[in-house]
């Protein structure tokens, strides 16, 4: 069983349009997130939910919406979309926060391709 | 605020050789530090941690030992293969998240 999976894995779009990234983790940890992932292999945080509250917004522009129906799960929803857009976007989870030590578990990832 | 910086790649190696990325970090407190891996085409993966100073991590024949007077988490290993061909990212626990390092890309040669 794959612990932190999202969906779609390749994902190509036109300009404009609007995705949706879906993640789950079967891990019972209370701690989830996102990242991007440039064309440099840069990672940044975007977004970080403790049961299903955001506790981190990384200014993250409005088109970006996370939501978590429960703590098992975390989507990403992406309104008009751009071409700067195109990135891999990791989902990952934890125990608690990271802070304490504990180990961040990524899944895949899913890569956009705004065109 | 905090940040992690590691040594600027590729690193190109011949299979057998000694590989060292360096990574040091700045940081409030005491991080816990991470190096995780990203294989071609795939997810990252947590290659190893330490959580407080003077502690090593190990794993698959990498080492990285925490070294609070220098900053430093720099990871080793005696003897490359053609499979460790990867990004090799170092990283610190920040609040809430992960500080990533640019990433190291290490291209193993036979």
């Amino acid at each position: 069983d794959t612990a932190v999976s999202q969906t779609p894995k390749y994902l190509v779009t036109q300009m404009g349009n609007d995705k949706s990234i879906k993640c789950e983790q079967n891990l019972g940890h209370d701690t989830m997130y996102w990242y991007k992932q440039d064309s440099k292999k840069f990672l940044k945080i975007m977004f970080s939910y403790n049961n299903k509250e955001l506790i981190i917004n990384e200014t993250v522009p409005n088109r970006f919406s996370p939501k978590s129906p429960d703590k098992a799960h975390l989507n990403l929803h992406i309104n008009s979309l751009e071409l700067g857009d195109s990135a891999v976007y990791f989902c990952a989870s934890s125990p608690t926060g990271s802070d304490s030590g504990n180990t961040i578990y990524f899944g895949e990832g899913s890569w956009l391709t705004v065109v | 605020g905090d940040s992690v910086t590691q040594m600027e790649g590729p690193v190109t190696l011949s299979e057998e050789a000694f590989l060292t990325i360096n990574c040091t970090y700045t940081a409030t407190g005491y991080p816990s530090l991470f190096w995780y891996v990203q294989y071609p085409g795939e997810g990252l993966q947590l290659l190893l941690k330490a959580t407080k100073a003077d502690d090593k991590g190990s794993n698959k024949g990498f080492e990285a030992t925490y070294r609070k007077e220098t900053t430093s988490f720099h990871l080793e290993k005696g003897s490359v293969q053609v499979s460790d061909s990867a990004v090799y990212f170092c990283a610190l626990s920040g609040y809430n998240k992960l500080i990533f390092g640019a990433g190291t890309r290490l291209a193993v040669h036979p």
